[in-house]
């Protein structure tokens, strides 16, 4: 199965500033029908993780253009623009080639 | 919407038993996969398997979970399940139901169940 790792572990971030999560994983994510199904997700507390971007840079419906997706391969970044109180939660990106992995989680709080 | 029904506790290598139910949507949905994933603070999110219809039914779960694994698919009640048996402790995890749709040429999870945290203890 594909290993998807994420840094950092958690971080700690300003209301205002913005915030980078990184994953790697460890085979190209480009399926054989070209495209890269890489997908960002944020879990609340008590709460299903929630999408975010899906293949790579894609934003979901409703979701604020603060969050954008990069990458190509097998790295990926996730940016926020500018940290909101409302971002805090646990951030997992996820590959979507079978069978479908996580990686470890990216913990966010507001400093 | 998916509703997830079952048990909280379930005893060693008795099987644990789930359900979710669907609404505004058809299990039958031929743009549809029903999955279930499970997350645990020792293996984080993991996924388990699925059922879905493509002019005939589909089912494949993990690998890692050696053959003690089957979803299913429940028309009648627009409902799909899973089933796994025996469970030990290390299974112990929040428990989700979730829709994988394609839209266009591309796909994504955009539905989850509430989640049921079971524990496997005697």
């Amino acid at each position: 199965d594909t290993v998807m790792t994420q840094t950092p572990l958690s971080l700690s971030v300003t209301p205002g500033q913005p915030a980078s999560i990184s994953c790697k994983s460890s085979r190209s994510l480009v399926h054989t029908d070209g495209q890269t199904y890489l997908y960002w997700y944020l879990q609340k507390p008590g709460q299903p993780p929630q999408l975010l971007i899906y293949e790579v840079s894609s934003r979901f419906s409703g979701v604020s253009d603060r969050f954008s997706g990069s990458g190509s391969g097998t790295d990926f970044t996730l940016k926020i623009s500018r940290v909101e109180a409302e971002d805090v939660g646990v951030y997992y990106c996820m590959q979507g080639i079978h069978p479908l992995t996580f990686g470890g989680g990216t913990r966010m709080e507001i400093k | 919407q998916l509703q997830q029904s079952g048990p909280a506790l379930v005893k060693p290598s008795q099987t644990l038993s789930l359900t979710c139910s669907i609404s505004g949507d058809s299990v039958s949905n031929n743009r549809a996969a029903w999955i279930w994933i499970r997350q645990s603070p020792s293996r984080g999110l993991e996924w388990l398997g699925r059922t879905y219809y493509r002019y005939k039914w589909y089912n494949d779960s993990s690998e890692s979970l050696n053959s003690r694994i089957t979803v299913n698919p429940d028309t009648s009640k627009n409902q799909f399940s899973l089933h796994l048996n025996p469970v030990t402790p290390e299974d112990t995890a929040v428990y989700y139901c979730a829709r994988k749709t394609w839209y266009g040429n591309t796909w994504y999870i955009d539905l989850w169940g509430q989640g049921i945290p079971v524990t496997v203890s005697s």
